[in-house]
């Protein structure tokens, strides 16, 4: 079975451009999730949509990032402008119908800006 | 206070030698509790969930102690591919979010 898919795996920019992630989850799944690590700061959770509707942003660190998940197949997480200190691993993650907690998360974009 | 904290490490060990490090949680109300692995440059994996009485999953032990609110995860015989950085996790009550240790970090040297 496909996992989590994300793409792009790596992805470098120059501060200022538009930067859009994007994720895949896991057919059937209902929740998806996009998180930030970093070294300093960990793992954060950014974001978090319930049947393509986003429940909570309040990890969202500002304007300058969006998510949408136009449908159960696909979601996207935008930074625009972007900014050197958004440099980091984005992961996506999604989780089952059942409402278990585990969360299978996608490999991860890469996002350097420079 | 974070809600989950945990020894950085790194712990370094030969193979086959048992290894074990705990992590803390602040809200008490916490009902679901997990050790995540992750390898260096990749996503977090699911090593085993946490129940209230133990359970094992191998060489991997994994307790739990909601009187003390700390979680134990213990490696026995461990092998050079268990090199990884453990991630305690605990779930938010009434919620969907997990919180995320900072992670431990295993070496198991040759």
């Amino acid at each position: 079975d496909a996992g989590v898919i994300q793409s792009p795996r790596h992805e470098v920019t120059e501060m200022g451009q538009e930067v859009t992630l994007r994720c895949k989850p896991i057919s059937g799944h209902n929740s998806l999730f996009w998180y930030r690590q970093t070294m300093m700061r960990g793992l954060e959770l950014l974001i978090y949509f319930n049947n393509n509707v986003p429940i909570d942003d309040s990890g969202m660190p500002e304007d300058r990032f969006s998510a949408k998940m136009p449908n159960a197949s696909f979601s996207t997480l935008k930074i625009q402008p972007s900014e050197p200190r958004d440099s980091a691993v984005y992961f996506c993650a999604s989780r089952p119908l059942d409402y278990t907690d585990t969360q299978y998360f996608g490999p991860g974009t890469r996002l350097t800006v420079l | 206070r974070k809600e989950v904290e945990q020894d950085p490490g790194p712990f370094n060990v030969p193979e086959g030698a048992t290894v074990a490090f705990n992590c803390t949680y602040s809200n008490s109300a916490s009902q679901s509790f997990f050790w995540y692995r992750q390898d260096c440059r990749k996503e977090p994996k699911l090593l085993m969930s946490v129940y209230s009485s133990g359970n094992e999953d191998g060489r991997f032990t994994a307790q739990l102690n909601r009187a003390s609110q700390y979680i134990s995860l213990l490696i026995r015989d461990s092998k050079l591919s268990d090199s990884a950085t453990y991630l305690c996790v605990v779930n938010s009550p009434n919620d969907y979010k997990l919180s995320f240790g900072a992670g431990t970090t295993v070496t198991v040297r040759a």
